[in-house]
């Protein structure tokens, strides 16, 4: 089952802001809407965003997501250290009755 | 406050089978789907089988269908997988996952070693 593409790393620094990206296709992403995931290292993941711009309670308003198309995208303005970790996109691929992932993004906060 | 416990991972010889159960408390567990999402070691997520509110419709990945088995009992609150014929490459950590893309939460998660 073909996944959903993400960019391996991104690089930014304290206080700036980094926009994450996760491109699918008509059957996945550009239908389904798209999630949205953090994971620090050693913890389980959390939820971030759900159908597109969706977020749960208790989750930062720096945190915003969006898509267009194909493609999802989750901004995260004034980076905090804390920020540093991987992010993995997720969307159910009606054509394949299968939940699909992105492969992560790790973001560096220098 | 949503709780999700795994429990039954252990180290497996390959062709060997493991039995995982995830415990669920905090909200009514027959109304949603679960789901078992797995993570090898420094890999990504891979999605691995999700069941019905009523587990009346399940759902399984290429890489584990006709070998895992995905099923819940509703009075006892708790999801199962059956993993039947384990090879090297299903080692990883098993998550359960309520409502994947809606209300969703994770557990922490079981390690499955498959290795001789």
């Amino acid at each position: 089952q073909a996944g959903l593409t993400q960019p391996p790393s991104v690089s930014k620094g304290l206080r700036q802001t980094a926009t994450l990206t996760c491109t699918g296709n008509s059957d996945n992403v550009g239908s389904q809407g798209a999630a949205w995931l953090q994971q620090h290292q050693g913890h389980p993941p959390k939820l971030l965003s759900y159908r597109d711009n969706n977020r749960p309670s208790g989750i930062s308003e720096r945190l915003s997501a969006s898509r267009s198309g194909n493609t999802a995208s989750l901004t995260i303005t004034g980076l905090q250290p804390e920020d540093e970790a991987d992010y993995y996109c997720s969307a159910w691929d009606s054509s394949l009755n299968a939940w699909v992932f992105g492969g992560g993004t790790k973001l560096t906060v220098l | 406050e949503v709780q999700l416990l795994e429990s039954g991972g252990d180290l497996v010889q390959p062709g060997g089978s493991l039995r995982l159960s995830c415990a669920a408390s905090g909200f009514i567990f027959s109304s949603y789907t679960m789901n078992w999402v797995r993570q090898a070691p420094g890999k990504g997520l891979e999605w691995v089988s999700s069941i019905s509110g009523t587990g009346g419709t399940t759902y399984y990945a290429d890489s584990v269908k006709g070998r895992f088995t995905v099923s819940r009992d509703n009075s006892k609150n708790t999801l199962y997988l059956q993993m039947n014929s384990l090879r090297v490459e299903d080692t990883a950590i098993y998550y359960c996952a309520k409502a994947l893309g809606d209300s969703e939460y994770w557990g922490q998660g079981t390690l499955v070693t498959v290795s001789s």
